[in-house]
């Protein structure tokens, strides 16, 4: 299993807001190391929507949000698009393991 | 432009080896770590392992630690990842990232391991 969890799965209506949730534990998250955040389709490369927490790369919507709190981390979408589909991963170091670690992933449907 | 083009990967049988190579463009190589990740069919993203700067710092996961050897060549921009007692459960497309922001990714590169 994946070291941060997120649900497996979350969805909204057309202009809602989702939130996913990324918790993991004192070795990372809650060591103080930085979440990032990707969305990502099959087939293409992750591409990076959030870095360290709250920070959005240039060119990515203001619809997207990131922020962090002890062990959590969570994305935000806002008015929710289409094209939003797609699966979505929280990133973040161990200091345990010496690397990064994953999250599970959550898939966004657009109803 | 920063490119990261991955290549190497195909079928493998059980129990055989193959060497994954990323080649780099637009910007120091030399000036970075990097990463290989995984993503096996239907699953998620999975780190597999990082070099530091000039090779001499290399961490692994426990599930390729013994197995698999990550390098780089400064002198031609490229990564490697020599992969070796290979599995099923290593079928996956591996990638190659920048460690730094914006975490530049390759395409990746599909590694089969199958009899």
């Amino acid at each position: 299993q994946s070291v941060l969890t997120q649900p497996p799965s979350v969805s909204g209506a057309p202009g809602q807001r989702v939130t996913i949730s990324c918790t993991g534990s004192s070795s990372n998250i809650g060591a103080g190391f930085d979440v990032h955040w990707y969305h990502h389709l099959p087939g293409a490369a992750p591409k990076l929507l959030i870095y360290g927490n709250i920070n959005r790369p240039s060119g990515v919507p203001d619809r997207f949000s990131g922020s962090k709190s002890d062990t959590s981390a969570s994305l935000a979408i806002t008015g929710l698009q289409a094209e939003d589909e797609a699966d979505y991963y929280c990133q973040s170091y161990d200091r345990s393991l010496s690397g990064w670690v994953f999250g599970g992933g959550t898939k966004v449907t657009v109803l | 432009e920063v490119q990261l083009v991955e290549s190497g990967g195909g079928l493998v049988q059980p129990g055989g080896s193959l060497r994954l190579s990323c080649a780099a463009s637009g910007f120091t190589f030399t000036n970075y770590w990097m990463h290989w990740v995984r993503q096996a069919p239907g699953k998620g993203l999975v780190w597999v392992s990082r070099i530091n700067y000039d090779g001499s710092s290399r961490n692994y996961a426990d599930s390729v630690k013994g197995r698999f050897i990550i390098s780089r060549d400064n002198a031609k921009n490229t990564l490697y990842l020599q992969m070796s007692s290979l599995r099923g459960e290593d079928t996956a497309v591996y990638y190659c990232v920048r460690d730094s922001t914006p975490f530049n990714w390759g395409q990746g590169t599909l590694v089969t391991v199958s009899s």
